[in-house]
């Protein structure tokens, strides 16, 4: 076990829905990141938050976004989802300092998406 | 863009065979390295780092890689498998600069018969 939660566990949703994903952070880290992983694929990085800001994107529409709270947890929101957005939802906590530190990875969210 | 390209979606072993599973990189910069390792129904999990130094990194549970940077290579091996070591392994790569995003492989399935 890592430290890192996530809720929920599954979540069955219909397209054009929104969701909601949420991420608590392992004691003492200040970062979280986000990763979609796709059936049969390796987690690709959808936004990392440091301090509350998002710190670095990448390669996903606008429709996900995320928070981080005070308490460094964090949400993941997918806005009109498609079918595509079928996943395992990763979360990943690390203490930022300069230099890299280990990202502790949740145990994810599988979302479907009929 | 860095990409990771694993050479084998699924690996069949038997028992204290040897294992090697590849892995290479795209990316003409500096950059540090991992192994992840999924047990079935378990989160993700670090098996070993490589940032500088000793291009042989060793890890957890008798796992080794060597980094060659000429062949842009992330080899993980280890000498004698075992059930346990049924899992998923991913490898993955992060630009050293920046924030702490990390780009995976697509994974490799490795199946220990006992």
């Amino acid at each position: 076990e890592t430290g890192v939660t996530q809720s929920p566990t599954h979540l069955i949703k219909t397209r054009g829905q929104q969701v909601t994903l949420r991420c608590s952070s392992q004691s003492g880290h200040n970062t979280v990141s986000w990763y979609q992983q796709a059936l049969g694929q390796g987690p690709q990085f959808i936004f990392q938050y440091y301090r509350e800001e998002e710190n670095g994107r990448g390669n996903f529409p606008p429709r996900f976004s995320g928070l981080q709270f005070p308490n460094y947890s964090s949400e993941l929101n997918v806005n009109a989802l498609e079918l595509d957005d079928s996943a395992l939802y990763l979360c990943a906590s690390s203490f930022t300092s300069g230099s890299y530190n280990e990202q502790f990875f949740g145990p994810g969210t599988r979302l479907t998406v009929l | 863009a860095q990409s990771v390209s694993q050479h084998n979606h699924h690996v069949i072993l038997s028992e204290a065979a040897s294992l090697e599973l590849g892995c290479n990189y795209s990316y003409g910069g500096t950059v540090n390295l991992f192994w992840y390792v999924q047990y079935p129904g378990q989160h993700l999990q670090l098996l070993l780092k490589y940032f500088s130094g000793d291009p042989l990194v060793k890890g957890i549970k008798g796992f080794e890689a060597e980094f060659i940077k000429s062949k842009f290579s992330f080899n993980l091996r280890k000498p004698s498998v075992q059930w346990s070591d049924t899992a998923e392994y991913f490898c993955a790569v992060r630009e050293n600069s920046g924030y702490s995003t990390l780009t995976f492989g697509k994974g490799t399935m490795l199946l220990v018969s006992p």
